[in-house]
Formats: structure tokens, C-alpha cells, sequence
């Protein structure tokens, strides 16, 4: 198992651009998630899924879009990136039903000047 | 709504000497907890949980972590570092019920220096 993939790594966008971090999950969990890292802020939490075709907001939605059409996939979308949306992404599953674990992907670090 | 201190943002360690690094919680039932390690540039690594049961839990690499409800702590320790654990170390919190946000709260993380 890949357990969870995050593409791309890095990326640099300009202020306005539009982007779509990837996120997959091989383990078959129903529960997805989105944080953000920033320096000295441990991580927050952007967007979560509980099922295809169910999401719902977090702690810092502001300024992102998520989408759930399969199981395997949880993309992030930035609209009009700013500034302030420079970090670092995480993508992360859980089979909450069974564990709680949630486990990470390897992150995707943005920055938008 | 829940939150989670870690009050050392950095701790200087020699290599061979304990470790303990502190976490309080604050959530108005019992919560799920964990201990995630994060190395330079790599996404978080569970080290362990704790969900009910014995209050010492034991995880990977070594490390084992003591919840007290009394204190509202989950505290991580280690009898010997390593100078691979070199690393940033996240306590993080989990809400029990099924209703709201079901991620995570982390705090803000520990980093972790191991002195040769």
C-alpha cells in the first residue's frame, strides 16, 4: 500500500493563480482531511470528508474548495491564492469507525508571491 | 471547543539522557490523544494513542506517554534518546463524539534537539 500520495510536493503560484492539490488513499478509509502547517502553529484543520460525496468546513476554510466524488480522492482547491495560503499541506485518512489513527501524507509545501 | 498546550516550543536533550516532553488538554470529556513525530521536510508519524484503558500507553522507537485525567496531561516520555529523534513532536487531540469536526487539534509542537 502507497497509504496517502500528495501531489505536487512544492509549488509556487502567483497571487490570483488557481490551483488543485491532489490527495489518494489506498487504505479504503471513508474519513479524509486537509490541514495546514505554519510555522509555530501546529497544524489546522482546512476541510474534512466523512464519505463521497459528503464534505464539510473545518477550522480554516476561508479561500479553499473541496470536492469528494470517490472514496480514493480528496482534492483541495485554491481560488485567487494569496499571500496568507502560504504553507504547508497536509492530506490525511482515517478509518475512524475502527482506529481514529489518522495517517498523513508527505505534504505539499506553497507559496504564493 | 477543545485546545492543546505544549509549553516548550524547544527542548535541548543529550544524546543517552531522558526525554519527557509535556501536553495539557483541554476538552470537557475524555478525549482521544495522540503523539505524532514530524522529521525535516516529512508528513506526521503516529508514535501512539491513547483511547481508554491503561493509562500508559506504549508506541513505537521507544517512546510511551502517561494520560492524567487528573491533570489534563498526556505527557511523552522516553528513558534514552537517540540523535535520530531529532525532530518536531505534535500532541494532538480528538473529540469522542460523532457530531462536528471530526480532524484532529494539534498543538502548536515541541522541537526536539539532541546534543551529541
Amino acid at each position: 500500500n502507497a497509504g496517502v500520495t500528495q501531489t505536487p510536493k512544492f509549488r509556487i503560484l502567483k497571487i490570483g493563480q488557481s490551483m488543485t492539490l491532489q490527495c489518494t488513499q489506498d487504505m479504503n478509509h471513508n474519513y479524509m482531511y486537509w490541514y495546514r502547517q505554519d510555522p509555530g502553529m501546529g497544524l489546522k484543520l482546512i476541510y474534512y470528508s466523512v464519505g463521497a460525496g459528503i464534505t464539510d468546513k473545518g477550522e480554516v476554510p476561508n479561500g479553499y474548495n473541496v470536492s469528494r466524488s470517490t472514496t480514493e480522492d480528496f482534492p483541495l482547491r485554491l481560488e485567487l491564492a494569496a499571500p496568507s495560503q502560504t504553507s504547508v499541506y497536509f492530506c490525511a485518512s482515517s478509518d475512524r469507525d475502527y482506529s481514529y489513527e489518522q495517517y498523513f501524507g508527505p505534504g505539499t509545501r506553497l507559496t504564493v508571491t | 471547543a477543545q485546545s492543546v498546550t505544549q509549553p516548550d516550543i524547544h527542548i535541548t536533550v543529550s544524546e543517552g539522557a531522558s526525554l519527557e516532553l509535556r501536553c495539557n488538554y483541554s476538552y470537557g470529556a475524555t478525549p482521544y490523544l495522540f503523539w505524532y513525530v514530524q522529521s525535516p521536510g516529512q508528513g506526521l508519524q503516529l508514535l501512539l494513542k491513547y483511547f481508554s484503558g491503561d493509562t500508559l500507553v506504549q508506541g513505537i522507537k521507544g517512546f510511551e506517554a502517561e494520560f492524567k485525567r487528573s491533570q489534563s496531561s498526556f505527557n511523552l516520555r522516553k528513558p534514552s534518546v537517540h540523535w535520530s529523534d531529532a525532530a518536531e513532536y505534535f500532541c494532538a487531540v480528538g473529540v469522542r463524539s460523532g457530531g462536528g469536526a471530526d480532524g484532529l487539534t494539534f498543538g502548536k509542537g515541541t522541537h526536539l534537539i539532541i546534543q551529541p
